[in-house]
């Protein structure tokens, strides 16, 4: 069965200090990946998103990156966290050849810029 | 662009049946879903409907879908304590390959007992 894994659960971070926050899928390959950020009220607004390995596509302009360095494994990043980087950050997939296309959640990171 | 609304708020009292209701814009759509929040968590999924259908039938859950007025429902019966949670519409947005999804803002389900 295919599982979604997101590392840390929760992070309290700095302003001015780096973040990496890590998604990884099990069971199943060449899954699209997604990042959505989930500020507080709700509603979700998409980050990246990769179809393949090293192939990243940028939904909004904004503080932070995403890589892909293997097949199941994407990785959000930035350099200098910003007060408004906080959020409950999360990871998702979708089969490759799903016919519904319907994209399974992971857990969340929940993070916190002081 | 693409817009999926939904209300803030719904309280009910527990047996009652729930109408969580959703409008959206893409009329292309080929695929509109349910997700389900409860505090602290991801989003789980708990249905979805193809935009062929009118009715969708799950359980407790009944997905009814309005094409022409692009509003979509999601009925619980029999409201328990424990679907408690926010609930996400979304839409497939059908242009381009990238399967990316349209989500509303979320109806915070509010069970009474």
């Amino acid at each position: 069965s295919q599982t979604i894994h997101q590392w840390p659960a929760t992070l309290v971070q700095p302003v001015g200090s780096p973040l990496s926050l890590e998604c990884t899928v099990e069971g199943t390959s060449n899954p699209n990946l997604y990042w959505y950020r989930q500020a507080a009220g709700r509603g979700l607004q998409l980050l990246f998103y990769s179809v393949g390995i090293g192939q990243i596509s940028s939904e909004v302009p904004q503080n932070l990156s995403a890589s892909r360095p293997q097949d199941r494994q994407f990785i959000l990043s930035s350099k200098k966290l910003l007060l408004s980087d906080s959020g409950f950050y999360l990871c998702a997939w979708i089969p490759r050849r799903g016919h519904s296309y319907e994209q399974y959640f992971g857990p969340g990171t929940r993070l916190t810029v002081t | 662009g693409e817009d999926v609304e939904q209300s803030l708020f719904l309280s009910v009292r527990e047996g009652d049946s729930s109408v969580i209701n959703c409008t959206y814009t893409d009329s292309s759509s080929t695929y509109l879903y349910w997700y389900k929040q409860e505090p602290g968590a991801g989003l789980q999924l708990l249905t979805y409907i193809f935009s062929n259908m009118d009715m969708k039938q799950d359980q407790r859950l009944t997905v009814l879908l309005n094409k022409k007025d692009k509003h979509l429902s999601l009925r619980i019966a029999d409201t328990q304590t424990g679907d408690s949670a926010i609930y996400f519409c979304a839409e497939r947005e059908s242009k381009g390959a990238t399967n990316k999804l349209i989500f509303g803002t979320g109806t915070l389900l509010a069970v009474q007992p």
